[in-house]
Formats: C-alpha cells, structure tokens, sequence
C-alpha cells in the first residue's frame, strides 16, 4: 500500500535559518505529492504540489522538488520567519486508482523563534 | 478554490451521545471525503461520501459508528455515533473540484474539535 514518512519533530529554529523537512514515500503507481501546512488554530492549507518526477513545487519562499529516484519529497525554505510556525504535512495522492484520497505523514511542527 | 463550511466548529460532548457535522461547499465538486485528526496525529481517511448512495468506508471505520449522507454534490453529513473520549478529534471534510476547474487537489473546510467527557 501507499505510505508517507516524514521526519520527526517539533523542529525549533531562529528566524532566518534554513529549513529542510525531509519526505519520503511509498507508492505502487506514479501519485502526486504534496505539502499541506496547518497553522495554529486553522484548518490544512495546499503549500504546494507536484504531478511528476522532476517537478518543483514551490510557494511562499518554501520549494520541494518530486524525486522519483530516491522516492522523496523534502520541504525547503531558505529562511523562515516566525509565521512560518505551522504543522506541516507531507502526502500522496494516488489518482492512477480513480481515489484520489490523499495518504499523510505524522506532519511535523515547526516552531520559529525571534 | 473552493470555501468549505464546517459546522460546527467545535463541541463539548457527552459519552454516549451522537452528533452530527455538516459540510457545505459553495462550488460543483466530483468528491467528498471525510477525515480524522485525533489529538497530535495525523489525518486518517473515514470514508468517500458518495452522492445518493452508501458511503466507501476505510479499514477500521464502520458504518453503524460513522453514518455518512452526501443528498447533493455541494453537501454532507458525518455523524459520530455513541461517542466515547477515544472519538475526541479533529473532523475533517476535504473536496476535490469538479472537472474543469479540478487540479488534483483537494481543499480543506477548517475542521469540527469534538471533545467527549
């Protein structure tokens, strides 16, 4: 089946640093991926996707480029801002089955301090 | 994108109760699904609200706990029934667009926070 591993957190950097989130999936077709962001409070939000290998999605300053070698798609920012503070959720959408349900990570929280 | 209403946004339940959530989107979609974040995890699929027929439920998720009603193409019903402090979670109702404006993706309402006492 479909699976989605992200890396564990809560990650806590300084404004201004940069961030890697790292992704990686299993998948049995050729799915879509994406990153969603819930900030405090709020519902899940689309940061960004990608349809194919190859593909960078970016958004916000944050990218993730679709790696179908290594099966990953690590979340980057190259400096983060206290609103950046979010939980952030890796996922894979598998429409090759007509589903279209998306498989999430655990997410991973992220707290930026001044 | 769509706006996906959610009601209601949070409650305070009683073990043993039921109650129903509500989901409205103001635009044409091909499908609806409905999710649960429970307390520091991640989202797990409940099932595909399917319009004018029975639910596709997940492995773990059954029909008599988790009735599910979808009328029309823009509305659905999720009721938890006889709630215990596990069902303590976050719902959630997720949408893909219809055809021609669909993009793959799908668009969240903001959630319902159930707590059970």
């Amino acid at each position: 089946g479909n699976s989605v591993t992200q890396m564990e957190g809560p990650v806590t950097l300084s404004e201004e640093a940069f961030l890697t989130i790292n992704c990686t999936y299993t998948a049995t077709g050729y799915p879509s991926l994406f990153w969603y962001v819930q900030y405090p409070g709020e519902g899940l939000q689309l940061l960004l996707k990608a349809t194919k290998a190859d593909d960078k999605g970016s958004n916000k300053g944050f990218e993730a480029t679709y790696r179908k070698e290594t099966t990953s798609f690590h979340l980057e920012k190259g400096s983060v801002q206290v609103s950046d503070s979010a939980v952030y959720f890796c996922a894979l959408q598998d429409s090759g089955a007509g589903s279209y349900q998306l498989t999430f990570g655990k997410g991973t929280k992220l707290s930026v301090i001044p | 994108s769509a706006v996906i209403s959610q009601k209601p946004s949070r409650d305070i339940c009683q073990r043993g109760t039921s109650l129903t959530i509500q989901c409205q989107v103001d635009s044409q979609v091909t499908m609806m699904f409905w999710y649960r974040q429970q307390p520091g995890q991640s989202l797990t699929l409940i099932a595909t609200a399917n319009q004018g027929s029975e639910a596709t439920y997940e492995s773990g998720f059954v029909i008599d706990k988790f009735p599910i009603s979808r009328p029309n193409l823009t509305f659905s019903t999720l009721t938890v029934s006889n709630m215990s402090p596990e069902d303590s979670s976050i719902y959630l109702c997720s949408v893909l667009l219809a055809a021609g404006t669909n993009t793959g993706e799908l668009f969240f309402g903001e959630g319902s926070r159930l707590t059970v006492l």
